[in-house]
């Protein structure tokens, strides 16, 4: 089975801080994304990788980055939290390889983060 | 933006078949139609996908008329287990050129009642 991994479930902190999220996929998978998802809005793409060291933005970047050294690996980013970052994150991975094939996405648990 | 639009709740009863249609105008040829369950404080889950006519799986099934600008996701039987937000994507999921298809609307939030 394809497991996507984060680093915390719960994670509390605060306002100005630098947070990392961390999210390990285990199959190999070259595209990884990082959503954040609040009551109303649905999920939101903040980001994307499909490649090492390769990312590219989504609907919602602003406030955030991204960082791939490894393609296991694809960690968000906020620079400066702030209470509007309270949120659902949540990071997935697939295996599109081109243009016209359509893939299944395979998420983490997600992490919910309190901005206080 | 979003590419698809489908109702934001529906009720229904254990036992009941329960259909959710989606609405996709623009859809293109390249593009796949793909569903996804979401529980409560987890990652959304993949369901169905299709491309044209009929898909069944052990989960559910999935109708797409000839001219592919809507769907309907269809759950047989339903139980309070089934009680969950039900997302509707299209696209090819590619992303090396953009986010086609990885955009997630607000989903249609299915309740079960007894």
């Amino acid at each position: 089975d394809v497991k996507v991994t984060q680093s915390s479930r719960y994670l509390v902190k605060r306002t100005g801080e630098k947070v990392f999220l961390e999210c390990v996929q285990d199959m190999d998978h070259e595209n990884m994304f990082w959503y954040r998802q609040d009551p109303g809005l649905g999920l939101r793409l903040i980001y994307f990788s499909y490649d090492v060291k390769m990312k590219e933005k989504g609907d919602i970047p602003e406030g955030y980055s991204v960082s791939r050294e490894k393609k296991e690996r694809f960690s968000l980013i906020l620079e400066s939290a702030s209470t509007n970052q309270t949120s659902m994150y949540l990071c997935a991975s697939n295996r599109c390889r081109g243009p016209g094939l359509a893939c299944e996405q395979y998420f983490g648990p997600g992490t919910r983060l309190t901005v206080t | 933006l979003a590419k698809t639009t489908q109702p934001i709740s529906m009720d229904s009863y254990e036992g009941q078949e329960v259909n959710i249609t989606c609405s996709h105008n623009n859809i293109a040829t390249n593009d796949y139609i793909t569903w996804y369950q979401q529980f409560p404080s987890q990652g959304p889950r993949f369901i169905i996908q299709g491309y044209k006519t009929k898909v069944t799986n052990e989960v559910a099934s999935l109708f797409i008329p000839a001219d592919r600008k809507s769907s309907t996701l269809s759950l047989p039987r339903v139980s309070l287990s089934d009680t969950a937000v039900y997302y509707c994507l299209v696209g090819d999921g590619y992303s090396g050129g953009g986010a086609d298809g990885l955009t997630f609307g607000k989903g249609t939030h299915l309740i079960i009642q007894p």
